[in-house]
C-alpha cells in the first residue's frame, strides 16, 4: 500500500493564481482531511470528508474549496492565492466512526509559497 | 473551546538521558488523545492513541500515559534516532468526526 499520497511536493504561485492540491489513499478509509502547518501553531483543520459527496468546514476554511466524487480523492482547490496561504498542506485519512476516535494516518505533505 | 499546550517546546537531551513531555489539554469531553512523531520535512507519524484517564501505552522506548487534564511521553533511554517533534493532539466527544486538535509540538533533539 501507498497510504496517502500527495503531489506536488513543493509549488510556488503568484498572487491570484489558482491550484489544485491532490491527494489520494489506497487504504478505503471514509475519512480525509486537509490540515495546514505554520510556524508556531500546530496542524489546523481546513475542510473534512466522511466519505464520496460528504464534505464540511473545518477551522480555517476560507480561500479553499474541496470536493470527494471518490472514496480514494480528495483535493484542494486554491481559488485565488494570497501570501497568507503560504503553508505545509497535509492529507490525512482515517477509518471513521461515530463512537470512536481513529487514528489519521497523513500524508508527506506539499510546501507552498505564495509570492 | 478546546485547548491543547504542549511542554517543553524545545528540549535537548544527551543519549541515554531519560525524560518526558507534556500536553495538557482542555476539552468539554474526551474521545481520544493522540501522540504524533513528526521529522523534518514529513507528515506526521502515528504513535499512540489514549482514551481515558489511567491508561498507559508502549512502544519500544517510548510511553505515554493519560490523566484528565494532561498527558505525558516519557522517554527511556533516547538515542538519536528519537529527534523529532512530538504532537499531540486530542478529539472531543461532541464535535463530530474526528476533528482533531493538535499543539505545537516538542521538537526533541538527542546527541550522542
Amino acid at each position: 500500500n501507498a497510504g496517502v499520497t500527495q503531489t506536488p511536493k513543493f509549488q510556488v504561485l503568484k498572487t491570484g493564481q489558482s491550484m489544485t492540491l491532490q491527494c489520494a489513499q489506497d487504504m478505503n478509509h471514509e475519512y480525509m482531511s486537509w490540515y495546514r502547518q505554520d510556524p508556531g501553531m500546530g496542524l489546523r483543520l481546513i475542510h473534512y470528508s466522511v466519505g464520496a459527496g460528504i464534505t464540511d468546514q473545518g477551522e480555517v476554511p476560507n480561500g479553499y474549496n474541496v470536493s470527494r466524487s471518490t472514496t480514494e480523492d480528495f483535493p484542494l482547490r486554491l481559488l485565488s492565492a494570497a501570501p497568507s496561504q503560504t503553508s505545509v498542506y497535509f492529507c490525512a485519512s482515517s477509518y471513521t466512526s461515530q463512537g470512536g476516535a481513529y487514528e489519521q494516518y497523513f500524508g508527506p505533505g506539499t510546501r507552498l509559497t505564495v509570492t | 473551546e478546546d485547548q491543547v499546550t504542549q511542554s517543553p517546546e524545545a528540549l535537548r537531551l544527551q543519549e541515554g538521558e531519560s525524560s518526558s513531555l507534556n500536553c495538557s489539554y482542555t476539552v468539554s469531553g474526551l474521545r481520544g488523545l493522540f501522540w504524533y512523531r513528526q521529522d523534518p520535512g514529513k507528515g506526521p507519524e502515528f504513535l499512540f492513541t489514549l482514551y481515558s484517564a489511567g491508561e498507559e501505552k508502549e512502544k519500544e522506548r517510548l510511553k505515554a500515559t493519560l490523566t484528565k487534564k494532561e498527558s505525558f511521553l516519557h522517554i527511556t533511554a533516547p538515542k538519536p534516532e528519537d529527534s523529532a517533534t512530538y504532537l499531540c493532539a486530542v478529539e472531543e466527544r461532541n464535535t463530530g468526526f474526528q476533528k482533531l486538535v493538535f499543539g505545537t509540538g516538542t521538537r526533541l533533539l538527542v546527541s550522542p
